[in-house]
């Protein structure tokens, strides 16, 4: 079975530009969650989505967008890039609802290097 | 009130011997406590988790300790091996708060042979 996938997994942008990361969780699960991990440091939480609502938001600047479409992909989009978020985006999906809603399986992430 | 503390940064330990990683918290709402074990180039992956009503978890070489009234939790890995070797996060989640995950600063164990 295909784990959680995301792309690009390697990107390089320069200051003021966009960048859009791609995830696809584990089949049967609908509830998507984005962490940023700034090297040296644990994961931060952005953003969930369960049936294609936004369930939660971190401590994240209004440039930070997310979105989940019928098929429980989901984009992470980026606006006017800071040299500060230079990270590695991670991906994480699990059942939602009431029962298996904690057990987060990550992907391997998208490492976003800002120039 | 919504940080997780996590001690030591850095661990080495020799094969055969007792890994540690301690982690407190101050939300008392927290009501799962999972542990993560990371591996460079890849995402987190669950290695054991525990909730709030039970005082030890135990998995193969793993074991979560819960202390409730001291707000801590650690865990412990025995018999610790070279490919152990990885930074291991603990994490905290409200309830209801699933895909919100709180995370500790991460320790960096290293396993001599």
């Amino acid at each position: 079975d295909a784990g959680v996938t995301q792309s690009p997994t390697h990107l390089i942008k320069t200051r003021g530009q966009q960048v859009t990361l791609r995830c696809s969780p584990i089949s049967g699960h609908k509830s998507v969650s984005w962490y940023q991990q700034v090297l040296g440091q644990g994961p931060q939480f952005i953003f969930q989505y369960y049936e294609k609502e936004e369930r939660g938001r971190g401590n994240f600047p209004d440039r930070f967008s997310a979105r989940q479409f019928p098929n429980y992909s989901s984009e992470l989009n980026v606006n006017a890039l800071l040299l500060g978020d230079s990270a590695l985006y991670l991906c994480a999906s699990s059942l939602g609802g009431s029962s298996g809603a904690n057990v987060l399986t990550f992907g391997a992430g998208s490492r976003l290097t800002v120039l | 009130q919504q940080q997780v503390k996590q001690s030591p940064q850095s661990l080495i330990v020799q094969k055969g011997g007792i890994s540690i990683i301690n982690c407190a918290y101050e939300n008392t709402a927290f009501d799962y406590f999972p542990w993560y074990q990371q591996f460079p180039g890849k995402g987190p992956a669950l290695l054991i988790a525990i909730r709030p009503d039970v005082s030890e978890k135990k998995e193969g070489r793993f074991t979560i300790s819960f202390n409730k009234s001291a707000k801590q939790f650690s865990l412990h890995i025995m018999d610790s091996q070279p490919g152990d070797s990885a930074t291991y996060f603990c994490a905290a989640s409200l309830k209801g708060q699933g895909g919100k995950l709180i995370f500790g600063q991460g320790t960096e164990l290293s396993v001599k042979p």
